[in-house]
């Protein structure tokens, strides 16, 4: 079964510092990994994905990930926090299309990052 | 603006109710999918239409039920409403491929009394 964890329900950070939210995952086959984030009172939105080719993935809003094979980890990360990327982050795996595509999610993260 | 759009965008109900939850994805999207997000279970998919037919069921109760109409858009029907029933329900649409991201409306945010 495709899952992804996230081990951190929190994770505080000063803005200017470097930003890192923590995911593992546990997929058979290829992994299609994913990174959304949902501010208040809003849906989710789309950050970042890898499918394949380089293991250092770039996304919206300065954010990047590193994909991780021998850890199976797909870690966030932002080089300098901003207060705006107070929110909350989650981890996903899609499903393959025998398995209907959905997305499965992690418990996700909130960041809080303090001026 | 993902170009899913979800109404109501709040509903406030009793138990033993019934209430119908509508999606319509974006233009072109023939996926569409229902997840619940609660603070004790996360975001917990339900089901998956494609094109009008149930393409994958999750961990959806058998109280709740949903469909996928020739326009496209769907429709969560939720009855005998409980307490834990209270919810943000969203909707997501997006590619048929595997590698491609799924777009998600704002939520309908259910409170059930």
């Amino acid at each position: 079964a495709q899952s992804v964890a996230q081990p951190e329900d929190q994770v505080n950070v000063a803005e200017g510092n470097p930003l890192t939210v923590k995911c593992t995952y546990s997929v058979s086959g290829n992994p299609y990994l994913f990174w959304y984030v949902q501010y208040p009172n809003r849906g989710l939105q789309f950050l970042l994905k890898y499918i394949t080719g380089d293991n250092l993935v770039k996304g919206s809003y300065g954010f990047e990930a590193e994909f991780n094979k021998s850890q199976t980890s797909f870690h966030l990360k932002k080089p300098s926090a901003l207060v705006s990327d107070s929110a909350l982050y989650f981890c996903a795996v899609r499903h393959s299309k025998a398995a209907g595509n959905k997305l499965t999610f992690g418990g996700g993260t909130r960041v809080l990052v303090k001026p | 603006d993902s170009g899913v759009t979800q109404t109501p965008k709040h509903l406030i109900t009793a138990t033993g109710q019934r209430v119908t939850l509508r999606c319509s994805p974006r233009s072109g999207d023939l996926s569409v999918y229902w997840y619940q997000q609660s603070l004790d279970q996360g975001l917990q998919f339900l089901i998956q239409y494609y094109n009008g037919e149930e393409r994958a069921k999750g961990n959806i109760l058998e109280r709740f039920s949903a469909q996928q109409f020739p326009d496209l858009h769907s429709e969560l029907n939720l009855s005998s409403l409980e307490l834990g029933d209270s919810a943000l329900y969203f909707c997501a649409s997006g590619g048929g491929a595997t590698n491609e991201k799924l777009f998600f409306g704002s939520g309908t945010q259910l409170s059930v009394l």
